[in-house]
């Protein structure tokens, strides 16, 4: 079956520092994958997605690239900020579907 | 509507009670989603809609859960006889379609379900 692994949180860190948000995954076919955020009190949105191996995507500051090798695709961002301090989620899409797979989701807390 | 709209926000019921949470998806989506986030845990699925009905059940976790969606839009997600697993968010998504290739979610801010 299809599962995606995110390192445990929380993560806490210093405003400015960096940042890596490990994901793995298994998947029955080629997946697409996503990382989304949930801000607190907001709903899931999407932060940045990747279609198929060696891609990157980025958004507000955040990277992540797909690892087909590894089956990876950690998210990053380079200088933290207090308003990153949300929950993040890394999801995989299989197939002609629109079904998403979500990971258990990590906490990230930014201290001024 | 503007997004995905989610009723109540907040539900306390007593064990054994039966409740009802709602999704009003935005105008237009054909596709809907329940999600169920439980503490520590990741996003479960339970149900997803295209139209009125259900191609893929498979994540109720017992006959207990039901779901419907009337007119293409409202969504109401029934658990019977509460238990106090159930405690947990449940997120409603929506989405333009779930054909080939791929159609954002949208995602609701969720109900809290407490089960005292």
């Amino acid at each position: 079956g299809n599962s995606v692994t995110q390192m445990e949180g929380p993560v806490t860190l210093s405003e400015e520092a960096f940042l890596t948000i490990n994901c793995t995954y298994t998947a029955t076919g080629y997946p697409s994958l996503f990382w989304y955020v949930q801000y607190p009190g907001e709903g899931l949105q999407l932060l940045l997605k990747a279609t198929k191996a060696d891609d990157k995507g980025s958004n507000k500051g955040f990277e992540a690239t797909y690892r087909k090798e590894t089956t990876s695709f950690h998210l990053e961002k380079g200088s933290v900020q207090v308003s990153d301090s949300a929950v993040y989620f890394c999801a995989l899409r299989v197939g002609a579907g629109n079904m998403l797979t979500f990971g258990g989701g990590t906490r990230l807390m930014v201290k001024p | 509507g503007a997004g995905v709209s989610q009723s109540p926000s907040n539900k306390v019921t007593e064990k054994g009670k039966d409740v009802e949470l709602r999704c009003d998806p935005i105008s237009g989506h054909t596709a809907l989603y329940w999600y169920r986030q439980s503490l520590g845990q990741g996003l479960e699925f339970l149900i997803y809609f295209q139209g009125n009905s259900a191609p893929d059940k498979s994540g109720l976790p017992s006959d207990r859960f039901s779901a419907e969606r009337t007119g293409g839009s409202v969504s109401t997600l029934t658990i019977q006889r509460t238990q106090q697993e159930d405690s947990a968010v449940y997120l409603c998504a929506s989405s333009l379609g779930s054909g080939t290739g791929f159609y954002g979610y949208t995602f609701g801010s969720g109900t809290r379900l407490t089960v005292v």
